[in-house]
C-alpha cells in the first residue's frame, strides 16, 4: 500500500512569512499533483510534477519533486491570507488499461494552512 | 462552462436508508472518477467508469455500495442501507481522453462533493 504522509499537519502563520509543507513517502511515484482544498469544496489541482529534481513555479509558490520521486516540498513566499486552505499532495502511477493511460491517485491527509492578516 | 456538477451537496440519512449521488461531469469528459474522503482522512479512490462501464473497482466496498454511468445521464453513487461509517464527502471528478503529454495520466477535475450524514 502506498502512503503519502504530508508535515505539517496544521500551519498557522502571520501575512508576509514564508512557509514550506512537505509530502513523503517510502514509495517511487511516477507524477506528484498538489491541490488546494478550500471549506465545502473540491480540490483544485495547482501542479503536477513529474520528473526526479524538477522545480515549478506558480506565482509565489514553488513546488520541488524529489530526486528519487517519493517525496515533494511546496514553498509558499510572502504569504497571504488567500492562500488560506488545505493543501493535498497526491501521488500517481500510471496503470495500464486499453490505452486508457488513467490512474489511480494516492492522497496525502494534507496540511491545513492559515494565514493571518 | 460548467465544471463537475454534483448533488446533493449535503445529503442526510437515517441508517438503514438508501443514499443516491449524482454526478454530471464537465462538457466533454468521458471518465467519471468517486473519491470518499472520511472526517481527518485523505481522499481514497473508489471507483473509475466510461460511459455503460465500470473500469476499476478495486476501492468500493466489497457490499452496499454500486456505481454506474449511463449511456444517457449522470453517474450515480448508490450507498445501500447506509451506516453511521458512510458518513463522509464523497467526490466525484472527470477527465477528458486527453493526457498530461509529460505524466501520461489523466487531468481530473474535481466537482464541490456530496457530504453525507448517517444519523
Amino acid at each position: 500500500t502506498q502512503l503519502l504522509e504530508q508535515s505539517p499537519q496544521f500551519l498557522s502563520i502571520q501575512e508576509g512569512e514564508n512557509l514550506t509543507v512537505y509530502c513523503n513517502s517510502s514509495s517511487v511515484f511516477s507524477s506528484l499533483q498538489w491541490y488546494r482544498q478550500e471549506p465545502g469544496e473540491g480540490p483544485v489541482l495547482l501542479v503536477t510534477v513529474v520528473t526526479g529534481g524538477e522545480v515549478k513555479k506558480l506565482k509565489r509558490l514553488t513546488f520541488q519533486f524529489g530526486d528519487a520521486r517519493k517525496d515533494s516540498s511546496l514553498h509558499i513566499t510572502a504569504a497571504q491570507p488567500g492562500d488560506t486552505g488545505l493543501y493535498l499532495c497526491a501521488g500517481g502511477n500510471p496503470f495500464s488499461y486499453s490505452g486508457a493511460g488513467s490512474y489511480q491517485l494516492t492522497f496525502g491527509k494534507g496540511t491545513k494552512l492559515s494565514v493571518i492578516p | 462552462n460548467a465544471g463537475v456538477m454534483q448533488n446533493p451537496r449535503h445529503l442526510v440519512r437515517r441508517r438503514g436508508q438508501e443514499a443516491r449521488l449524482r454526478c454530471s461531469p464537465m462538457k466533454g469528459h468521458s471518465h467519471v472518477y468517486w473519491y470518499r474522503q472520511l472526517p481527518e482522512e485523505g481522499l481514497k479512490f473508489m471507483v473509475y467508469l466510461q460511459k455503460e462501464n465500470i473500469i476499476d473497482e478495486s476501492g468500493m466496498p466489497k457490499e452496499r455500495f454500486s456505481a454506474e454511468f449511463p449511456k444517457e445521464g449522470p453517474s450515480i453513487l448508490r450507498i445501500q442501507q447506509v451506516v453511521r461509517g458512510d458518513s463522509a464527502a464523497y467526490f466525484c471528478a472527470s477527465s477528458s481522453l486527453l493526457r498530461d503529454r509529460r505524466s501520461g495520466a489523466n487531468v481530473l477535475t474535481f466537482g464541490a462533493g456530496s457530504r453525507l450524514t448517517v444519523l
